[in-house]
């Protein structure tokens, strides 16, 4: 059984830059892949992208590209979501999901971290 | 990008009863829809995926159905537990990989 488990929540500047981690446990990283997904206070689901180690390769929702950077590090069986140029809209909660199938597949999410709330405020 | 249009928005049943979510995509999407259960403070779970496998754990009173552009889960015999917010997610494309807007269940 796969656990996510996510970095705690920040307070951010607009115009900085936010980094979130998300650790698993129960299988090694290079055997699912990442993703990301966010949530705006009192709103639906958004996908941002997500990445697998074997591959070194990541996959970006037009929307955030350019200002996003999902990595892995399979040595501390570790992911990174950089979200750069925050603003104000970009205040949510930000999901790491994971995928077992074929990176090169559009996924659905199998588990889910715990959530991570990042503020963007002035 | 694939819209995905849920309906209703709100549905208020009793316990016991059955529920009937829809989901409706702006183009076909063969198989290639999963739902999931959002209850408040919690991240969302995943409770069908690919139109009607349901995940590991999930109860046999959900089921899910559909294909092409019409999509349906469906709760019998409804349990307090039951109230939250369900989302379907199409993977059927990935410009970009989208989610409904919602429905919340509200069980009386």
């Amino acid at each position: 059984q796969v656990q996510l488990v996510q970095s705690g929540a920040e307070v951010k500047k607009p115009g900085s830059s936010v980094r979130v981690s998300c650790k698993a446990s129960g299988g090694t990283l290079s055997s699912y892949a990442i993703h990301w997904v966010r949530q705006a206070p009192g709103q639906g689901l958004e996908w941002m992208g997500g990445t697998t180690p074997i591959y070194t390769a990541a996959t970006y929702g037009q929307k955030f590209q350019g200002r996003v950077t999902i990595t892995a590090d399979e040595s501390t069986n570790t992911a990174y979501m950089e979200l750069t140029s925050l603003r104000s809209e970009d205040t949510a909660v930000y999901y790491c999901a994971s995928y077992l199938g074929d990176f090169w597949t559009p996924p659905f999410f199998q588990h889910w971290g715990q959530g991570t709330l990042v503020t963007v405020s002035s | 990008e694939i819209v995905l249009t849920q309906s209703p928005a709100t549905l208020s049943l009793s316990p016991g009863e059955r529920a009937t979510l829809s989901c409706r995509a702006s183009q076909g999407l063969t198989s290639y829809l999963a739902w999931y259960q959002q209850k408040p403070g919690q991240a969302p779970r995943l409770l069908i995926y690919d139109a009607s496998n349901r995940a590991t754990g999930i109860p046999a009173r959900f089921s899910g159905s559909g294909s092409g552009t019409d999509f349906t889960l469906t709760i019998t015999s409804l349990e307090p537990e039951d109230s939250a917010v369900y989302y379907c997610q199409q993977r059927s494309n990935w410009s970009p990989i989208t989610f409904g807007q919602g429905t919340r269940l509200e069980i009386k």
